[in-house]
């Protein structure tokens, strides 16, 4: 069963707008939320992480946004630029648990 | 792509034979996980480890097994493949269990 919903499966957004990617999930175990980004024939690459103690979480153009009352968390990219151009996965970790579950992706797509 | 290297990046192989697929990290990180990717899917665990001969299997389990006998290396076999094994395989490592980071992936088709 998918324990990770993510949305939408591709965006596409012009240059210097705000892509945003949603996900939900059920499980209240998960206390880490890390966002993945994948570039074409390379692994994924952590992006950036948050915990549910807090509700934001800012690097850079990339925010976390996280509603736990919600069960949701969102990536905002800010000034989005061609470079971004990627996918994204989000995940979730249970507290005491290594074990990852991802998200199935979003491809995004910044257009001149 | 942090210290981590996998061997082969590409294999064609025959349904019904052996393949394994090896992971070498130079972090001396204690987790090492081995994931699929398939399209629509996502990443999904197929099995990691959190020390040296110590391994639990993940979603994906099935078909699969691994072996880890030094800090350094993580093996993934697939006994007897099926085309249904074809997919790109990544393996991650991790100092805490927490953020993980991967290796470029071996694409593996099974014809």
């Amino acid at each position: 069963q998918q324990q990770v919903k993510q949305s939408p499966q591709s965006l596409i957004v012009q240059k210097g707008g705000i892509s945003i990617i949603n996900c939900a999930y059920e499980n209240t175990a998960f206390d880490y939320f890390p966002w993945y980004q994948q570039f074409p024939g390379k692994g994924p690459a952590l992006l950036i992480a948050i915990r549910p103690d807090v509700s934001e979480k800012k690097e850079g153009r990339f925010t976390i946004s996280f509603n736990k009352s919600a069960k949701q968390f969102s990536l905002h990219i800010m000034d989005s630029q061609p470079g971004d151009s990627a996918t994204y996965f989000c995940a979730a970790l249970p507290g005491g648990n290594e074990k990852l579950t991802f998200g199935t992706g979003t491809r995004l797509t910044i257009i001149p | 792509d942090a210290g981590i290297t996998q061997s082969p990046r590409h294999k064609v192989t025959e349904t019904g034979t052996p393949v394994t697929l090896r992971c070498h990290q130079t972090e001396n990180h204690r987790y090492m996980y081995w994931y699929r990717q398939d399209p629509g899917h996502g990443l999904r665990l197929i099995h990691y480890s959190y020390g040296v001969k110590d391994t639990d299997k993940g979603e994906v389990s099935d078909g699969y097994s691994v072996s880890r006998s030094k800090t350094e290396d993580f093996l993934l076999t697939l006994e007897s493949a099926t085309s249904s094994q074809t997919s790109v395989y990544f393996c991650a490592i991790s100092y805490s269990g927490f953020e993980q980071y991967f290796g470029p992936g071996t694409r593996l088709t099974v014809t």
